[in-house]
């Protein structure tokens, strides 16, 4: 039973440069979340999708960017890099349901992240 | 905005040693989960709270979803050195949001 997988492990770009990251959910899940955890910080919320749709947003520029497929895998796209961007992005799967469901909760399950470095 | 305040910052401690950290927030949390996270890997789900006052227990780890809803508590019993590691509590709003707010970590290291 894989888990959440991402790729690439490691990633470096420049300033200015446009990057890709992949996700794959863990086998039953079709939910994906993306983080960004800057150096010594725990992981900040960028956005949630589920049914190929953003669900929720956190607060992260519009240079972030994102998409789900129907085979509910995940790509998250940053646009224009800046230095700060430097960070391990992680996603995370879980089991969707409806909103306002109180029962059966589902936990979010993380991938081991894309090291990203902007020189 | 929501934030959790998670305490200890770090831990060095003996092994066999009992360890206790905690998070606390100023809004009500209906989720709160405690990850621990390896060097070069991701969080790994450790325990998962959903009721108030809920006690839950995985092996020698311990959590509590504290009764006011804004806190919860980890304990480590008799630690052994594959416990080091950056422990992180994460809590959700409500069941209308997908987003995880996290704790800033405690960094646990044991001592043989």
């Amino acid at each position: 039973d894989a888990g959440v997988t991402q790729s690439p492990t490691h990633l470096i770009k420049t300033r200015g440069q446009q990057v890709t990251l992949r996700c794959s959910p863990k086998s039953g899940h079709d939910t994906v979340s993306w983080y960004q955890q800057a150096l010594g910080q725990g992981p900040q919320f960028i956005f949630q999708y589920y049914e190929e749709e953003e669900r929720q947003r956190g607060n992260f520029p519009d240079r972030f960017s994102g998409h789900q497929f129907p085979n509910y895998s995940s790509e998250l796209n940053v646009n224009a890099l800046l230095l700060g961007d430097s960070a391990l992005y992680l996603c995370a799967s879980s089991l969707g349901r409806q909103w306002g469901e109180d029962s059966d909760n589902q936990p979010q399950h993380f991938g081991d992240g894309t090291r990203l470095s902007i020189l | 905005g929501q934030q959790l305040n998670q305490s200890p910052q770090s831990m060095f401690i003996q092994e066999g040693e009992d360890v206790s950290m905690n998070c606390t927030s100023s809004s009500i949390f209906n989720t709160w989960l405690w990850y621990k996270q390896d060097p070069g890997e991701g969080p790994v789900l450790l325990i998962a709270l959903y009721k108030a006052g809920e006690l839950t227990s995985n092996g020698r780890l311990t959590a509590q979803f504290g009764i006011t809803r804004k806190d919860s508590f980890l304990n480590i019993s008799a630690s052994i050195p594959s416990d080091v590691g950056i422990y992180f509590c994460a809590g959700q709003i409500s069941s209308n949001t997908g987003k995880l707010i996290f704790g800033q970590g405690t960094t646990l290291q044991v001592k043989p």
